[in-house]
C-alpha cells in the first residue's frame, strides 16, 4: 500500500528557507506514478496547491509562489522535496505531499507536517 | 487563475437527510479531450483530504454510492443522498484543467 510521509523542521525563522521532504513507501516514483505534489493549508484556511514535480524532474508551480519555490525528486531514494525561500508568517501552514497519477486528482496523501514561521 | 466558488460555506444536516453542495468555476472545466477536470474531496477532522469523485462523477475506490457528482462546464454539484455521522468534515472541489485550484470549502455538520 502506497504511503507518503512528510518530514522537515516544525519551526522556521522569517526570511529563512524552508526545506521539506516527502518519503514514499509501498511504491515508486516512475512512469506508472509520475506526478507528485505539495499542497498546504494555512490555519483555519482552505487548501492551496504549491506545485508538482514529475519522476524525471519536470516541475509545475502555482503562479503566486513560483518565484520562491523549487521542487526536486530523487527517485532512487523514493523521495521528493520542497524548497521555499524567504518565508514569512503567511507561510505558516500544514504542508501535505500527495500523488496525482495523471496530474489530476490527488489520490494518496501524507498525514501532513506543521510548519510555523516565527522568530 | 481559475476561481472555484462553493455554496453554501456551511450546512447542518439531520442524519438520513440529503445534502447538496455547489461549485461554480470562473472558466469552463471541459477540456478539448472531452474530459471535465473537476474533483471533490472530503477532509475529515484532523485528517488529510480524501478523494471522493474524479472528473465530476467517477467515485474513487471505496467511496459510498451515497455520494453523487453532477454538472458540466462551469457548474457542478455534489449530492449526498443520506447523510451519516461519518460524513462530517469540509468538502472541497478542485480543478486541474489549468494548473490546480481548490474551492474555499463547505463545512458539513450533523444536527
Amino acid at each position: 500500500q502506497l504511503q507518503l510521509r512528510e518530514s522537515g523542521p516544525g519551526l522556521v525563522k522569517p526570511s529563512e528557507t524552508l526545506f521539506l521532504t516527502c518519503s514514499v513507501s509501498g511504491g515508486s516514483l516512475d512512469k506508472k506514478s509520475p506526478y507528485w505534489a505539495w499542497i498546504r493549508q494555512s490555519p483555519g484556511k482552505g487548501l492551496e496547491w504549491i506545485g508538482t514535480v514529475t519522476y524525471n524532474g519536470s516541475t509545475f508551480y502555482d503562479q503566486s509562489l513560483r518565484s520562491r519555490v523549487t521542487m526536486s525528486v530523487d527517485a532512487s531514494k523514493r523521495e521528493f522535496s520542497l524548497r521555499l525561500i524567504s518565508v514569512a508568517a503567511a507561510d505558516t501552514a500544514v504542508y501535505y505531499c500527495a500523488r496525482h497519477p495523471a496530474a489530476d486528482a490527488f489520490d494518496v496523501w501524507g498525514q501532513g507536517t506543521t510548519v510555523t514561521v516565527s522568530s | 487563475d481559475i476561481v472555484l466558488t462553493q455554496t453554501p460555506l456551511s450546512l447542518s444536516v439531520t442524519p438520513g437527510q440529503p445534502a447538496s453542495i455547489s461549485c461554480t468555476s470562473s472558466q469552463s472545466l471541459l477540456h478539448s479531450d472531452g474530459k471535465t477536470y473537476l474533483y471533490w474531496y472530503l477532509q475529515k477532522p484532523g485528517q488529510p483530504p480524501q478523494l471522493l469523485l474524479s472528473e465530476v462523477f467517477v467515485r474513487f475506490s471505496g467511496v459510498s454510492d451515497r455520494f453523487r457528482g453532477s454538472g458540466s462546464g462551469t457548474d457542478f454539484t455534489l449530492k449526498i443522498s443520506r447523510v451519516e455521522a461519518e460524513d462530517v468534515g469540509v468538502y472541497y472541489c478542485m480543478q486541474s484543467i489549468r494548473l490546480i485550484t481548490f474551492g474555499q470549502g463547505t463545512r458539513l455538520e450533523i444536527k
